[in-house]
């Protein structure tokens, strides 16, 4: 069965340290990731996807098959990066795409 | 371009009162879809719709009904709402297939069932 794993709920750093936030996961076939965010009270927004191998906001993720990792990385912190982060597979049964997410991590950046 | 639009955006409920939530999409997407999002759980799937005029369960779909009315429009009703239903319900859409696979996501409906 899939499954996303994401075993921080909670992370803080300060401003201008390295940040990462784990994702794991669990997938029969060829997988295909995706990093959400949502700023406070506000809607999920598609961060990056693994597909288009791209940088947003400084923010880049690289998809281990051996590890079966993706997890998220920015080298310099910003305030404005506080947020919770979201970890999706998409699970393709059949014709029907649907996304499974993880459980979240609250990121806060401390000044 | 609204993108996802939802409503209503906050609702308090007694047990055991219906309601529906409306979504409304104006990217002419085939697909689309119900999560609740509660603390420490993340988002997990009610119900989807791969395209007009089909419905499937997804992982929590117990006390839901929903209604693809058009291409536009899926919503989700409620028929006796609980307490354990108090949840934020966010919908989304997307195209179909492989090729893209990230969803738009509305804003959000905070529900209260009291």
């Amino acid at each position: 069965a899939q499954r996303v794993t994401q075993p921080e709920k909670l992370l803080s750093v300060f401003k201008g340290a390295p940040v990462e936030l784990k994702c794991n996961y669990s997938y029969s076939g060829s997988p295909e990731l995706f990093w959400y965010v949502q700023y406070s009270r506000q809607r999920l927004q598609l961060l990056l996807r693994h597909i288009s191998r791209e940088s947003i906001k400084g923010f880049t993720a690289d998809l281990n098959k051996g590890e079966t990792s993706f997890h998220l990385k920015k080298p310099f912190a910003q305030e404005e990066d506080s947020a919770m982060y979201y970890c999706a597979l998409l699970n393709s049964g059949g014709s029907n795409y649907k996304l499974t997410f993880g459980k979240g991590t609250l990121l806060t950046v401390n000044p | 371009n609204a993108g996802v639009t939802q409503t209503p955006k906050f609702q308090v409920l007694k047990t055991g009162q219906s309601m529906t939530l409306q979504c409304a999409q104006d990217m002419n997407h085939n697909s689309m879809y119900w999560y609740r999002q509660d603390p420490g759980m993340g988002l997990r799937l009610i119900y989807y719709s791969a395209s007009e005029g089909t419905t499937d369960k997804g992982e929590v779909p117990n006390g839901y009904n929903v209604s693809r009315l058009n291409k536009r429009e899926f919503s989700l009703r409620l028929e006796s709402a609980a307490p354990s239903q108090t949840s934020v319900y966010f919908c989304a859409s997307s195209e179909r297939g492989r090729a893209t696979g990230g969803y738009t996501f509305g804003s959000g409906t905070r529900l209260t069932v009291v």
